[in-house]
């Protein structure tokens, strides 16, 4: 199938880390991508990675890829209060060049 | 540099009416694409043009969903007659290489 898969929900303290994990399907995938979306917004490129990479890191974000796996990780590193929002992530399938998306995790940051 | 514009930002209309939505991609992207977003889902692609010929519309309910994209640039989504679950968010996106970029989106809600 088609699926890209991400646990719903996720709770964090502010200040902890956060680790957003996802399964994809398409072993032969080119572009991996995390991207967040914010009440009422659009969805807003975060970071991406490319498949013969295992590991990015920008800032406070770390994107990890397992091939072998097929998985995703992206953690926040200090969670913020503004980093509360949903974080998709997408696939693009190199057979096609679609990008399929997950159902998207919803981040909860605790005081 | 500028993002992708859309318009309007939100639109309620009754079941059977008619509705337009417009988006102007990022300057010199020759990609654009429809999403339609429901809610607690991931963006679903609807069509995909490249400059201004179709490249997908798979996905694209084509008895009441019509897409243009006249002079390469601009496009327009239409929807005639609406449903009432074609309640969703509508995603432009536009791209140069594979990253697409999106714009904040048109929330139409179908009465």
């Amino acid at each position: 199938g088609e699926d890209v898969e991400q646990s719903l929900f996720l709770s964090v303290r502010e200040g902890d880390s956060s680790v957003i994990n996802c399964t994809y399907t398409d072993s032969s995938s080119t572009y991996l991508y995390w991207y967040k979306q914010e009440p009422g917004a659009g969805l807003q490129l975060l970071t991406y990675i490319f498949s013969n990479m295992d590991m990015k890191q920008d800032q406070r974000l770390t994107v990890l890829l397992n091939k072998k796996d097929k998985h995703l990780s992206l953690r926040i590193a200090d969670t913020q209060t503004g980093d509360s929002a949903i974080y998709f992530c997408a696939e693009v399938q190199n057979r096609d060049d679609k990008i399929i998306f997950g159902k998207g995790t919803r981040l909860h940051i605790l005081p | 540099e500028a993002g992708v514009a859309q318009s309007p930002r939100y639109k309620i209309i009754e079941k059977r009416q008619s509705v337009a939505f417009w988006c102007n991609p990022i300057s010199g992207h020759a990609t654009l694409y429809w999403y339609q977003q429901i809610l607690g889902q991931g963006p679903k692609l609807l069509i995909q043009f490249q400059n201004n010929g179709v490249v997908d519309d798979s996905q694209l309910p084509k008895d009441r969903f019509s897409a243009e994209r006249l002079k390469g640039v601009d496009s327009t989504l239409k929807i005639q007659p609406a449903k009432l679950e074609d309640s969703a968010v509508y995603l432009c996106a536009s791209s140069l290489n594979s990253a697409r970029f999106f714009g904040p989106g048109t929330r139409l809600t179908v009465l």
